[in-house]
């Protein structure tokens, strides 16, 4: 079956430490991989997607970087946190193509910079 | 670029009274138009989505939406809510050349008994 995970499901993080978010997704080959952040009170902002391995778009500039080093794999960094980084990152998978399309979310991580 | 208006930023109705979530898109062309449900700390679920034909769509957990072009709009509808359905509710449309998705801020339903 085809499913999406991330990890952690929630973090804590001191300002200035590193991040790394991880997103894997099974039973499908060559998906299209996105990272959207949440803040408190806001939409979804759409930061990175990715279509193939190594092959990154970025949609905003910012603190935070994102990596594809496997076909099924979309990790997301950086190096030193801020406070407004602070939100909920979804993974999203694109499912279908040409007009039967739409995105499978994971569960969603909890990152709080203090 | 296209781009999500939700007006409603929260929404409180009665166990058993109608919903109508609205939903104000911006796009040159036919867009694609999602609906998404999320529970709190959870990721997002869809509850249906409009690519073309007819313009009322039905979706599970009894809602159902309609694409009205002259009002660049796509309202969601329950004709009876449930207490679970309240949650977070966001609309997203996403253009044909490109299969990014743009939300809106979302609006939050509560459902009072």
């Amino acid at each position: 079956s085809q499913t999406i995970h991330q990890w952690p499901a929630t973090l804590v993080q001191p300002v200035g430490s590193p991040l790394s978010l991880e997103c894997t997704v099974e039973g499908t080959s060559n998906p299209n991989l996105y990272w959207y952040r949440q803040a408190a009170g806001r939409g979804l902002q759409l930061l990175f997607y990715s279509v193939g391995i190594g092959q990154i778009s970025s949609e905003v500039p910012q603190n935070l970087s994102a990596s594809r080093p496997q076909d099924r794999q979309f990790i997301l960094s950086s190096k030193k946190l801020l406070l407004s980084d602070s939100g909920f990152y979804l993974c999203a998978w694109k499912v279908g193509a040409g007009s039967g399309y739409g995105y499978t979310f994971g569960s969603g991580t909890r990152l709080t910079v203090v | 670029a296209q781009s999500v208006t939700q007006p409603d930023i929260h929404i409180t109705v009665s166990e058993g009274a109608s919903l109508e979530l609205r939903c104000n898109y911006s796009y040159g062309a036919t867009p694609y138009l999602f609906w998404y449900v999320q529970s709190p700390g959870q990721g997002l679920q869809l509850l249906l989505k409009y690519f073309s034909g007819d313009t009322l769509v039905q979706g599970i957990k009894g809602f159902e939406a309609e694409f009205k072009r002259s009002q660049s709009s796509f309202n969601l509808r329950k004709p009876s809510v449930h207490w679970s359905d309240a949650a977070e509710y966001f609309c997203a449309v996403g253009a044909r050349n490109d299969y990014k998705l743009s939300f809106g801020a979302g609006t939050t339903v509560t459902v009072r008994a």
